[in-house]
């Protein structure tokens, strides 16, 4: 299958500081990106669709404004958590697919942690 | 809505034993079944998925699922666990069509492997 990365896998940041997590499309071109939060011991949900060159498309009760999404080429999302918290510690994934109709892959994900 | 439910939250197999993990879900329409298994710290690989045709699904690592319409069951089932399987397994449906891609994801199942 394709690969997708996720950089960094663990970061730990201070209260009220930025950090922004990248994925990236290794062998192939994703038109569509998706961001997942997976808190411990619980599923995924799925925050926000970006696609390629457009605004992402956040979740019900996801904030824009916290969770910035940059889709800007076809190959690479990030997603910037702002002002970040204690509550904003979790597990972050993405996932991308080339097209529509197409699987979409999962990153390995990254640890961030808010102290 | 679409929707996963994932009944039991932990199973405990004997190494070589069998294994079954429920999945049922509701959907309007024909639906998009995935599985994924989660390693801790990991991202999602995907073990096996239906889309259409033969009911009966064969995925990586000897894992195979059965979809059931009249049930809305999509269970996941292997002859025999190895230690290797400890993980958490989670249940998925959704679709690939139109501009969406948005994958409801159970609530998953942690599965011990007793040696």
């Amino acid at each position: 299958g394709a690969v997708v990365s996720q950089h960094p896998s663990r970061v730990i940041c201070k209260s009220g500081t930025s950090v922004k997590i990248e994925c990236r499309s290794l062998d192939f071109q994703a038109t569509t990106m998706f961001w997942y939060r997976q808190f411990p011991k619980q599923s995924l949900m799925l925050m926000a669709t970006s696609n390629e060159g457009s605004k992402a498309t956040y979740e019900q009760g996801v904030e824009k404004d916290k969770f910035l999404i940059n889709h800007a080429s076809l190959t690479l999302s990030t997603l910037t958590v702002t002002s970040a918290h204690p509550e904003d510690s979790s597990f972050y994934i993405c996932s991308a697919r080339e097209r529509p109709g197409t699987e979409a892959f999962f990153g390995q994900g990254t640890r961030l942690t808010v102290v | 809505a679409q929707s996963v439910t994932q009944p039991d939250i932990h199973i405990t197999v004997s190494e070589g034993a069998s294994l079954e993990l429920r999945c049922n879900y509701s959907y309007g329409a024909t639906p998009y079944l995935f599985w994924y298994v989660q390693s801790p710290g990991q991202g999602l690989q995907l073990l096996l998925k239906y889309f259409s045709g033969d009911t009966l699904v064969q995925g990586i690592k000897g894992f195979e699922a059965e979809f059931k319409r009249s049930q809305s069951s999509f269970n996941l089932r292997k002859p025999s666990v190895h230690w290797s399987d400890a993980a958490e397994y989670f249940c998925a449906v959704g679709a690939f069509t139109g501009g969406g891609n948005k994958l409801t994801f159970g609530t998953g199942t942690q599965l011990k492997v007793e040696l």
